[in-house]
């Protein structure tokens, strides 16, 4: 079955470092997501991403974060300027464009910010 | 404003038990899409069922059940015969046909053998 692959899957940095998590998203998928989940919380919509342009994104998502898709396969997260609050596990989805249908997570990558 | 509400913050059952999971959602919104995942100590997110709400039909997999009822606004989760693997923490989610889903803060369950 086709998966969302993360990578790494976890990744220890130091506070006011940039970050960039990966994500290659299921191949015949359209749309892209990025959630993130502090410990022991719920998961938190970030940002959705479509026709290479964000289409969506929450007040979580201030302009510390930017995403990409740079060469048509990855999707990428970036932190600029990592504080201790940024460590949680981040999860990014994809879809297809047909309503719901196959809304996939991947296996998270956990952020620890030391 | 959508808003997904699970009471019980934890659960704990004796393995063979039957346990059932509240979800209580808020939307405006009558095209909505409903979901429950699993997510096991590794910390991944695993899809259980999506259901929409022009389908109240209830559902059974296995020992798995979801009632859906409009009428309360409530999507329960049953596990049948619970055992130990189930131990996990289990989330509902809502979606109104846009992008985000948005998630209840989880019930985490706890089987004991």
């Amino acid at each position: 079955e086709p998966e969302v692959t993360q990578t790494p899957s976890h990744q220890v940095t130091q506070m006011g470092q940039e970050v960039i998590l990966r994500c290659v998203p299921i191949s015949n998928h359209l749309y892209f997501y990025w959630y993130r989940q502090i410990l022991g919380q719920k998961v938190e919509f970030l940002v959705s991403f479509y026709n290479n342009e964000i289409s969506e994104k929450s007040e979580i998502f201030d302009d510390q974060f930017s995403v990409e898709r740079p060469d048509g396969s990855n999707f990428t997260l970036k932190i600029r300027s990592t504080k201790l609050e940024d460590s949680a596990m981040y999860f990014c989805a994809s879809r297809t464009d047909r309503g719901l249908m196959g809304y996939t997570f991947g296996s998270g990558t956990r952020l620890t910010v030391v | 404003a959508q808003k997904v509400t699970q009471a019980q913050t934890e659960i704990s059952v004796v393995e063979k038990e039957d346990v059932t999971l509240d979800c209580v959602y808020e939307t405006r919104d009558t095209t909505y899409y409903l979901f429950w995942y699993k997510q096991p100590p590794s910390g991944e997110l695993v899809f259980l069922i999506r259901r929409n709400s022009f389908d109240e039909q209830n559902e059974i997999s296995g020992r798995y059940s979801w009632n859906f009822q409009k009428s309360t606004s409530s999507f329960n989760f049953t596990i049948t015969a619970s055992q130990v693997v189930d131990s996990a923490v289990y989330f509902c989610a809502l979606n109104n046909a846009g992008n985000m889903l948005t998630f209840g803060g989880g019930t985490r369950l706890m089987v004991k053998p």
